[in-house]
């Protein structure tokens, strides 16, 4: 079945950066594009990049970039989303899911909480 | 790129139907048929009801249907259940090759 793993909760200082992978498996690891959604708390979705596994290209919402990277390992079939000059407004759940249709997402990660606090 | 807008809550009976709007820009809702619906409950991860406006994946409920006029699409929810209650968010592709949320609606079954 497919799944998609994330990485575990971060607590981060304000300035640094965040590291979160995402392991996806039940499916052949370069047919579909990965996005990264997130979530404060008691928020709405905010999309925030895609990428595909195959290539390596990736895209980000304009307000994150410049601080915000997706790279992947094709090796060990995993996505990861590194976010940098964390500030409070940063503190949420930060979803990988799978790019299904043309422009849908199917199986969502678990979610990984990054909080940041000084 | 700004939040698609819809109103923050919607309710109705069991056994009604209700709609949630989605309205956006040419430059998204408008510029392709590519809005897609998401259920939420609390603390869980989001579900696909619809894809591409009017789409529904295997084993999401008839009750479920989209539409879109312009820049502006509508999940109808028919023969409301206890279910159903929950967060729904709209997403559109956008034509800088990004996408955009819905500001959220939440649904109450009365």
């Amino acid at each position: 079945q497919v799944q998609l793993v994330q990485s575990g909760a971060e607590v981060k200082d304000p300035g640094a950066s965040v590291k979160v992978s995402c392991k996806p498996s039940g499916y052949t690891f370069t047919d579909h594009y990965i996005h990264w959604v997130r979530q404060a708390p008691g928020q709405g979705l905010e999309w925030m990049s895609w990428i595909i596994p195959n290539s390596g290209d990736s895209k980000c919402a304009q307000r994150f970039q410049g601080r915000l990277t997706m790279t992947r390992d094709t090796s060990i079939s995993t996505i990861y989303m590194e976010l940098s000059g964390l500030t409070s407004d940063d503190t949420a759940i930060y979803y990988c899911t799978r790019g299904k249709y043309r422009y849908a997402y199917d199986y969502w990660g678990q979610g990984t909480l990054v909080t940041v606090s000084s | 790129q700004s939040a698609l807008t819809q109103p923050a809550s919607v309710s109705g009976s069991p056994g009604q139907s209700i709609a949630i709007s989605c309205t956006g820009t040419s430059n998204d809702v408008g510029g392709s048929n590519s809005v897609s619906w998401y259920q939420q409950h609390p603390g869980k991860a989001p579900t696909l009801m619809i894809h591409e406006v009017n789409n529904r994946p295997s084993g999401v409920s008839d009750r479920f249907s989209g539409s879109k006029s312009g820049n502006t699409a509508s999940l109808t929810i028919s023969g409301l259940q206890a279910e159903d209650e929950g967060d729904y968010y709209c997403t559109s592709y956008t034509t800088i090759k990004t996408y955009v949320f819905g500001t959220g609606t939440k649904v109450t079954v009365l």
